[in-house]
């Protein structure tokens, strides 16, 4: 495809669920990020892969958070036993060169 | 005390006039700098990119980097209602490869006709 895409657009789910939540990134492009923007908060950086290195996981804010990416493409970020404070818009972007992000339209995240 | 501090406005401006937007930043080993705008409910886009200091012109938008001040700006000449957004700044420090943007808070915009 042309952009980011990202699904589901919108979840909502019940405290202590799990949840996955997929990217695909743009063709080609090797690295991959994912961001939550919450209010208050503004845009976090979560984990980032690039190619076949280990990823950088420095972000995520506990061990219930996950995130694979198979084939150097699609990612899923997984939410283990979600809790209310999970409740945000989680965006995914892909880069082919340093630092230029191309982000998705995020997938917005309720926790009930 | 936040790596970048941006003015969450929000900045109301008439159709036509200059807006000027800015960050400051405390962090020396930032070496890329971008400017993202925000319409509500969608994601970021990617409207500036500009490495180390200096000065970047793209249509009606102006990026400004000061490296020695920490201090980085956009400015959006013949503003337009459809200008209306957030706008973020973001910087990464990163030497090769990619690497995770640190973001401002976000300077919301509204351009009235």
């Amino acid at each position: 495809g042309a952009g980011v895409s990202q699904s589901p657009s919108n979840k909502v789910t019940e405290k202590g669920k799990d949840v996955e939540l997929r990217c695909d990134p743009i063709s080609g492009h090797t690295a991959l990020y994912w961001y939550r923007q919450s209010l208050g908060q503004g845009l976090e950086f979560l984990i980032y892969f690039q190619g076949n290195s280990a990823p950088d996981k420095s972000g995520l804010p506990s061990d219930r958070f996950s995130a694979e990416r198979t084939g150097g493409s699609v990612s899923t970020l997984t939410i283990q036993r979600t809790q209310q404070e999970d409740s945000a818009v989680y965006l995914c972007a892909s880069s082919f060169r340093v630092s230029e992000q191309f982000f998705g339209p995020g997938t917005r995240l309720t926790v009930l | 005390q936040k790596e970048v501090e941006q003015d969450p406005g929000p900045l109301s401006v008439p159709e036509g006039a200059i807006v000027s937007l800015n960050c400051t930043y405390s962090n020396s080993a930032f070496q890329y700098f971008m400017w993202y705008r925000q319409y509500s409910r969608k994601g970021p886009e990617l409207l500036m990119y500009t490495y180390s200091s200096g000065n970047k012109e793209d249509g009606r938008f102006t990026a400004q980097v000061d490296k020695s001040s920490k201090y980085i700006s956009l400015f959006i000449r013949d503003s337009q209602p459809s200008d209306s957004a957030t706008y973020l700044c973001a910087m990464s420090g990163v030497t090769g490869g990619g690497n995770k943007l640190t973001f401002g808070t976000g300077t919301q915009l509204k351009v009235e006709l």
